[in-house]
Order: C-alpha cells, then structure tokens, then sequence
C-alpha cells in the first residue's frame, strides 16, 4: 500500500540537543510538507518542498532544518534554536505544489521534552 | 496575513442531533479544503470545493462554499459515534499559495 512512514512516533528530547524526524514516502508525489499542531490549534507550516533539492520556509521556520535529497524523503531536524518543541508533527505530501492539492498525512511524531 | 477562522472551537451532540461547523476567511479564497481528524489519528483529507455557491454531499456530510467564496460549512445530520473527530477547513493564503488551515472544530458524540 501507497503511503507516508514518520519515525518514531514518540521522541524525547534533551535541553541542547538537536533531533531528527524521518518522512518517507512511496506515492511518488512531487511536493511534500512539515507541520506542527498543538493542543486546540490548527496546522502551522513549518517548511515545504517542492522538488528534489528545493525546500522553501514556511510560516514558524525558526530553529528547525530540513534538506529533500531524494524524493521519497524529507526529514525534519528540531534545532537547540527550537525553545519549545513540544508538539505533534505532521509530514504530508501533494501530487505537486499548491492549494488545489489534497495533502496526504502521516502518522505522526510526537516530541517532548525531557 | 490571510486568516482562516473556524467556529466553534468544540461542539458537544448526542447522538442523532445534527452538527454545523463554520469556515471564514478574511479574504477570498480560490478554493477550500475539509479535513478529519480521528482522535490520536492524523488528518484525511475529505473534498475540495472550487466553485462559488458549490454544495457537495458525502452521504450524511453536506459542504456548502459562500457565494463571495469568503465562507464555508459542514454539515452532519444525525451524528453517529464514529462522526468523533476535529474538522479542520484550510484555504490556500500566502504569497506562496499554501494551505492554511483554521484550528479545527472539536465534535464529541454522546451515545
């Protein structure tokens, strides 16, 4: 079956430590995406992308890093810069760029603070 | 920047009562998207709608797009159980064109 694997699905994270959140995908879509929820809010987005080699920042990209060497991949990296990222993140991917696309989610990685 | 508002925040039923949540945009959207969002799940996308005055029907789930493409809804008549979720609306906004999503309406259903 066609779908989106985030790993792991729980991650504790120590003061000053970087962390990394997987995101795999075997839809062949174009275009994929990170966010972050919190309790009671909706989906900020944190960074897209829209090819191989091509990421774009979105509206909270502040102590996070990714990088899109293979289509199938896009990993997040949760920055020492991140003061709070105790959040629920989200990786979704789109056939291609753009608000016409529905966005295909995964499961989810849960990150908290130790 | 555009904003994608939704009300209510949580709406409480028993089982059978109808359920409306309710989508605004500070701008005109080009097109709206609705989510569900199972308890401890992730979001599944639902329908799109492009057209001004667009209604669509998913059997007990009706979603409607204002005239002025400013406003949307869903509609579930005779909530059951498995309707248990946060439905989220999202709009395109940016100067990117990315999805912008509201925070969600919280339905509990009690049996």
């Amino acid at each position: 079956d066609g779908g989106i694997t985030q790993s792991p699905k729980y991650l504790f994270r120590k003061e000053g430590q970087n962390v990394t959140l997987s995101c795999e995908q075997n839809l062949n879509h174009d275009a994929m995406y990170w966010y972050r929820q919190d309790p009671g809010q909706g989906l900020r987005l944190i960074y897209y992308s829209q090819i191989v080699n091509d990421f774009q920042k979105g509206d909270i990209a502040e102590g996070y890093s990714v990088s899109r060497e293979k289509k199938e991949s896009f990993p997040l990296t949760v920055t020492s810069a991140q003061k709070n990222p105790t959040a629920f993140y989200l990786c979704a991917s789109s056939t291609s760029q753009g608000a016409y696309q529905p966005q295909h989610f995964g499961d989810g990685t849960r990150l908290s603070i130790l | 920047g555009q904003q994608v508002m939704q009300i209510p925040q949580y709406q409480h039923v028993q089982e059978g009562e109808d359920f409306t949540t309710y989508c605004n945009s500070s701008t005109t959207l080009s097109n709206i998207q609705w989510y569900k969002q199972r308890p401890g799940g992730h979001p599944v996308f639902l329908i799109q709608l492009v057209k001004s005055g667009e209604v669509k029907k998913q059997k007990r789930l009706t979603f409607q797009f204002g005239e002025a493409k400013k406003n949307s809804s869903l509609h579930i008549t005779a909530t059951q159980t498995t309707d248990v979720g946060t439905y989220f609306c999202a709009g395109v906004g940016g100067s990117q064109g990315n999805l912008i999503f509201g925070k969600g309406t919280k339905l509990s259903v009690k049996p």
